[in-house]
């Protein structure tokens, strides 16, 4: 079955400056690839998601990349801000089979 | 424009209760998926369901635990015989369709076995 390696687990950055979040698959029949964000206590929300037909998309601030000869694909977040502070998972899926998550990223956004 | 519900939020039982969690899946929405989060880990996947009918409860353990998703109301996960272990937050997600469909997720339940 599938499985989703993130890293890195903790990442600390300044405020304004960029996070990049790496997740790899190896089910090479993945093909949907979202991100979550989740705060402390609350649910997971979803920011962005990629399929395998694009090789990055890009909404404001943030931005995904898929690299699907490699099996990789990583979260970018520019000028980055306090209130991005969070557990960021990534997922995979071949679209009939389940969600694998990733373990996790949490990110922290020094003021 | 409701989201996922999910109740009750927080529940809180001891050794040996039975702990039933309800999902009402956004509207539009006809497919329910549960997932366990342990603190400081990722979410796992448990069940999916639609309308009367499984379709995947390869993540779901073989005994105690159980889910439906009946013509009328919500997606109940039920627990017996809670032990300590099946302290978790329950997440249960919907979407439109299945396949390359956005999942939003609900609030959680959070149990607590004491």
């Amino acid at each position: 079955g599938e499985n989703v390696e993130q890293h890195p687990s903790t990442l600390s950055v300044q405020e304004g400056d960029s996070a990049v979040i790496k997740c790899t698959y190896s089910d090479s029949a993945s093909n949907y690839f979202p991100w979550y964000k989740q705060e402390l206590g609350k649910r997971p929300q979803l920011i962005i998601d990629i399929r395998s037909n694009v090789g990055e998309k890009k909404d404001q601030r943030i931005a995904v990349t898929l690299n699907k000869t490699a099996k990789h694909f990583s979260l970018h977040i520019t000028e980055t801000q306090p209130e991005d502070s969070a557990v960021y998972f990534c997922a995979a899926s071949s679209g009939n089979t389940p969600l694998v998550f990733g373990k996790g990223t949490r990110l922290s956004v020094i003021a | 424009n409701a989201g996922v519900m999910q109740n009750p939020r927080h529940l809180v039982r001891r050794r040996g209760q039975e702990a039933r969690l309800r999902c009402s899946p956004m509207k539009g929405h006809s497919h329910v998926y549960w997932y366990r989060q342990l603190p400081e880990e990722g979410l796992k996947f448990m069940v999916y369901l639609q309308k009367e009918n499984i379709i995947d409860e390869s993540g779901m353990p073989k005994e105690r635990f159980s889910a439906e998703f009946p013509k009328e109301g919500p997606s109940i996960l039920r627990i017996q015989q809670v032990v300590r272990g099946d302290s978790a937050a329950y997440f249960c997600a919907s979407s439109r369709d299945r396949g390359l469909y956005e999942q939003y997720f609900g609030p959680g339940t959070r149990l607590t076995v004491t």
